[in-house]
């Protein structure tokens, strides 16, 4: 199947400042991908869609100049969380899709302190 | 608003015994649906799928059963390994304007008894 990386795994952070994520398609191009946060035992919650060369679709409540979304090439999309607050400490999981396939990175995640 | 939901939140079955983790969903739109397994701290896997032409799929060790008529979905599980222990997710794919949008259900804790 297709190989999803995100970088970093894990990260520490302190209150107001910002966090960077990337996630790479390794073995095919993405023209679309998507950006999820999970809490402690519960469902993946689609946070924004991002596209490729134009700005990202984000879903009901979630704050686009919060969550900045990049997607400048077929293979990479950044999510930066910008003064990330305890609140945001979550599971951040990005998604690419092949065809109609979703297929997931292994997860960052941010702890906010 | 329409969603996927499971049926049960926790499953406990003894290794080498069969799984069956069932899932219910209610958008009539729907035409393909995965299922993905989670281990802990890890990103969803892709396990199996089926589009809404087929009622049975198999894999390896895997078999996912569709029934439109009752909107369900089921995945069992062959000779459960203490490696399937995870959290199960069925999803839906159905069109939403001009995209195909992927809708989680809630999950079930699968653990597998020595």
């Amino acid at each position: 199947g297709a190989v999803v990386s995100q970088h970093p795994s894990r990260v520490i952070c302190k209150s107001g400042t910002s966090v960077k994520i990337e996630c790479r398609s390794l073995d095919f191009q993405a023209t679309t991908m998507f950006w999820y946060r999970q809490f402690p035992k519960q469902s993946l919650m689609l946070m924004a869609t991002s596209n490729e060369g134009s700005k990202a679709t984000y879903e009901q409540g979630v704050e686009k100049d919060k969550f900045l979304i990049n997607h400048a090439s077929l293979t990479l999309s950044t999510l930066t969380v910008t003064s990330a607050h305890p609140e945001d400490s979550s599971f951040y999981i990005c998604s690419a899709r092949v065809m109609e396939t979703q297929y997931f990175g292994p997860g960052t995640r941010l702890l906010v302190l | 608003g329409e969603s996927v939901g499971l049926h049960l939140p926790t499953l406990s079955v003894q290794e080498g015994d069969n799984s069956i983790i069932n899932c219910a969903y209610s958008n009539s739109a729907s035409d393909y649906f995965i299922w993905y397994k989670q281990e802990s701290g890890k990103g969803p896997q892709f396990i199996i799928d089926i589009r809404s032409n087929m009622d049975k799929r198999q894999g390896q060790r895997v078999t996912v059963l569709l029934n439109k008529t009752v909107k369900h979905l089921s995945l069992q599980i062959a000779a459960t390994q203490p490696g399937d222990s995870a959290v199960y997710f069925c999803a839906e794919i159905a069109r939403s304007g001009s995209a195909r949008q992927l809708t989680f259900g809630s999950g079930t804790q699968l653990t597998v008894l020595p």
